[in-house]
């Protein structure tokens, strides 16, 4: 079967320009995380999904940020008016359970540079 | 000071030699610890997990957590140019929010 799917793999923007990021998560997986990765550093947690809930976005670092899992499968991470800091990669992962904090899989990210 | 401490390296070693990594962590909510392995241009792969202390072996690898000092290692057996990747620490306590390391950049030399 098919792991974690991100497109697209890269994407450059200008300063200001508003992106959007995709996410398929494994078939059948009940929870969806975005994570940032900026360069030389570990992922930092952006936000959670449960189906099409949003149960967590304590990690989005301004409202520019906005993530949406309507159907509860696809997710967006959209971030409006992009900034030189945004530039990272940007990971998302599913999980088949809701009590296994280890059963995260990854996708292998979009590299997000804005110039 | 961050919640999870991790060497960024870089390491070097020779081929066959054991590898030990590490993390020191400050929550003593967490219970759940993961060590992860990310190559180049990838996302991050589960190596081995662990709940709360103790030592979990799987092949060539062994991971120890110590609660008692917030202390947790990897050790790598053998070590094999394949196993040259940036290796991650990542940790949780029930919220599922996992709270990472910086990764440590290993590279074994044949």
């Amino acid at each position: 079967g098919a792991g974690v799917s991100q497109s697209p793999r890269y994407k450059v923007a200008k300063r200001g320009q508003d992106v959007a990021l995709r996410c398929d998560p494994i078939s059948g997986h009940v929870s969806l995380f975005w994570y940032q990765q900026a360069l030389g550093q570990g992922p930092e947690f952006l936000t959670y999904f449960q189906n099409e809930a949003q149960l967590d976005k304590s990690g989005l670092p301004s409202d520019r940020f906005f993530a949406e899992r309507p159907e509860g499968s696809v997710s967006t991470l959209k971030i409006q008016r992009t900034q030189q800091e945004d530039s990272a990669v940007y990971l998302c992962a599913s999980s088949t359970r809701t009590g296994a904090p280890n059963e995260q899989y990854f996708g292998p990210g979009t590299r997000l540079t804005v110039t | 000071q961050k919640e999870v401490e991790q060497d960024p390296g870089p390491l070097s070693v020779p081929e066959g030699a054991i590898v030990s990594l590490n993390c020191t962590y400050s929550n003593s909510a967490f219970q759940y610890f993961m060590w992860y392995r990310q190559y180049s241009r990838k996302g991050p792969e589960l190596l081995m997990y662990t709940y709360s202390s103790g030592n979990k072996e799987d092949g060539r690898f062994t991971a120890q957590v110590d609660k008692s000092s917030k202390y947790i290692s990897l050790f790598i057996r053998d070590s094999q140019p394949s196993d040259s990747a940036t290796y991650l620490c990542a940790m949780t306590g029930n919220n599922r929010k996992l709270i990472w390391g910086l990764g440590t950049s290993l590279a074994v030399n044949p």
